[in-house]
């Protein structure tokens, strides 16, 4: 019963290629994230949404599209890969907006761009 | 820009003992905190919490303290148990103005409980 759960947990691919990470979450929650950890380790936001409407979008490169189909699932989407795109990409969800909700993460899908 | 910076990469402590995690930050907005533990191969689970409006919250055995004047919060594990060995992040927190509170996260501090 994983709150928060998001595939594939490994994706190697080359560049130029596109690839999609979904999430989906069963705590009830409103509000889904993207965070992205780059190889010196910080976990800094992507992008957030709140009852399938975008909130914050970070300073992203628009080859990364989310979408959120409805408020359980966030997918990402990320069309011709650069190496720099190599990370690890952590899903969150949390039950509302404000400072209360603390974030709860999924397990992450390592991204490998060759 | 680094708004979070936990500035000790890596830590070891002796079980039983006392383990103390530091965390400063720089953007005054931020009014909510957050400490997240994570274990390799899996996502950061929230360990505790603390509004700017205070200066210490307890949990078993974690303790966050906050001084705001220094800008500066530190996490306390007490006693120390090797099952929390993990990397541990601190997050601050401000509305982003969009209803959303936004945060940021530092780059961890791996703590190593030694049995």
């Amino acid at each position: 019963d994983t709150a928060v759960s998001q595939t594939p947990k490994y994706l190697v691919t080359q560049m130029g290629n596109d690839k999609s990470i979904k999430c989906e979450q069963n705590l009830g929650h409103d509000t889904m994230y993207w965070y992205k950890q780059d190889s010196k380790k910080f976990l800094k936001i992507m992008f957030s949404y709140n009852n399938k409407e975008l909130i914050i979008n970070e300073t992203v490169p628009n080859r990364f599209s989310p979408k959120s189909p409805d408020k359980a699932h966030l997918n990402l989407h990320i069309n011709s890969l650069e190496l720099g795109d190599s990370a690890v990409y952590f899903c969150a969800s949390s039950q509302d907006r404000g400072p209360m909700g603390p974030l709860h993460f999924g397990n992450g899908t390592r991204l490998t761009v060759t | 820009d680094q708004q979070v910076k936990q500035n000790s990469p890596s830590l070891s402590v002796q079980e039983g003992r006392i383990s103390i995690l530091n965390c400063d930050y720089t953007n005054s907005m931020f009014d909510y905190f957050l400490w997240y533990k994570k274990y390799p191969a899996e996502g950061p689970t929230f360990l505790i919490s603390i509004s700017s409006i205070k200066d210490k919250n307890e949990d078993g055995r974690f303790t966050v303290f906050l001084n705001k004047s220094a800008k500066h919060l530190s996490l306390h594990i007490v006693p120390s148990q090797p099952g929390d060995s993990a990397v541990y992040f601190c997050a601050g927190g401000a509305n982003s103005g969009l209803g959303t509170y936004k945060y940021i996260f530092g780059t961890g501090t791996r703590l190593k409980v030694l049995a």
